[in-house]
């Protein structure tokens, strides 16, 4: 079963407006989530996380939102650039020893950034 | 520069063939873990290593072998490809157990079995 989820498989989005990312989870065991940028021929890099103990944390034109309640969580880019044109992944773990080898990830939203 | 180096990055093999896919990471990471990604389903854990020695499996261990002799290294071992196993793998490692840290991942291993 897919416990984490990215439902749109890709976004389109203007040159300086925002991009929303949305992913959804299932498991209530997840402490922390990440979200990973990965562009072609590379592998994925670290872009922005929270811990489940917080609803927002921003990192320049990067904030992520995370509504337990709901098991969902969002990235919000603003502006959009022409380089944030990538795949993303949301991802997540568990709290522990164990939890912290593990990350499920989404299956991913390709975003492209039109000038 | 801090790293995490898979090599190769490309690999066109037949069914049968035992390969090793190398990782190195020069972190001094205690925790790495192979992921393979498919189309459609994301990144999928393989198998991880907590420490030298100590190593265990992800969700889709079928057909995968690993070992953990040195901190740094962490190979990955198809025995027997088969063409199911054709797919774009990554190698991982993170700085600490239960930390909020990040994983650092490899380039990808782009593998066809044929």
């Amino acid at each position: 079963d897919q416990q984490v989820k990215q439902n749109s498989p890709s976004l389109s989005v203007q040159e300086g407006r925002i991009s929303i990312l949305n992913c959804d989870y299932t498991n209530s065991m997840f402490d922390y989530f990440l979200w990973y940028k990965k562009y072609p021929a590379e592998g994925p890099t670290f872009l922005i996380s929270i811990s489940s103990i917080k609803d927002k944390n921003e990192d320049g034109r990067f904030t992520v939102f995370l509504n337990k309640s709901a098991k969902h969580l969002s990235l919000h880019i603003v502006p959009s650039q022409p380089g944030d044109s990538a795949v993303y992944f949301c991802a997540a773990r568990k709290g522990g020893i164990q939890g912290a080898q593990k990350l499920v990830f989404g299956q991913g939203t390709r975003l492209t950034i039109n000038p | 520069e801090a790293q995490v180096t898979q090599n190769p990055r490309y690999l066109i093999t037949v069914t049968g063939k035992k390969l090793t896919v190398t990782c190195s990471q020069n972190m001094n990471h205690e925790y790495m873990s192979w992921y393979r990604q498919d189309p459609g389903l994301g990144l999928r854990q393989i198998y991880y290593s907590m420490n030298v020695e100590v190593t265990d499996k992800g969700d889709v261990p079928e057909g995968y072998k690993v070992s953990r002799k040195e901190k740094r290294n962490f190979p990955l071992i198809l025995e027997s490809p088969s063409p199911n196993q054709t797919s774009l793998y990554f190698c991982a490692s993170t700085p600490q157990a239960g930390g909020l840290t990040e994983a650092f991942f490899g380039q990808g291993t782009r593998l066809t079995v044929v």
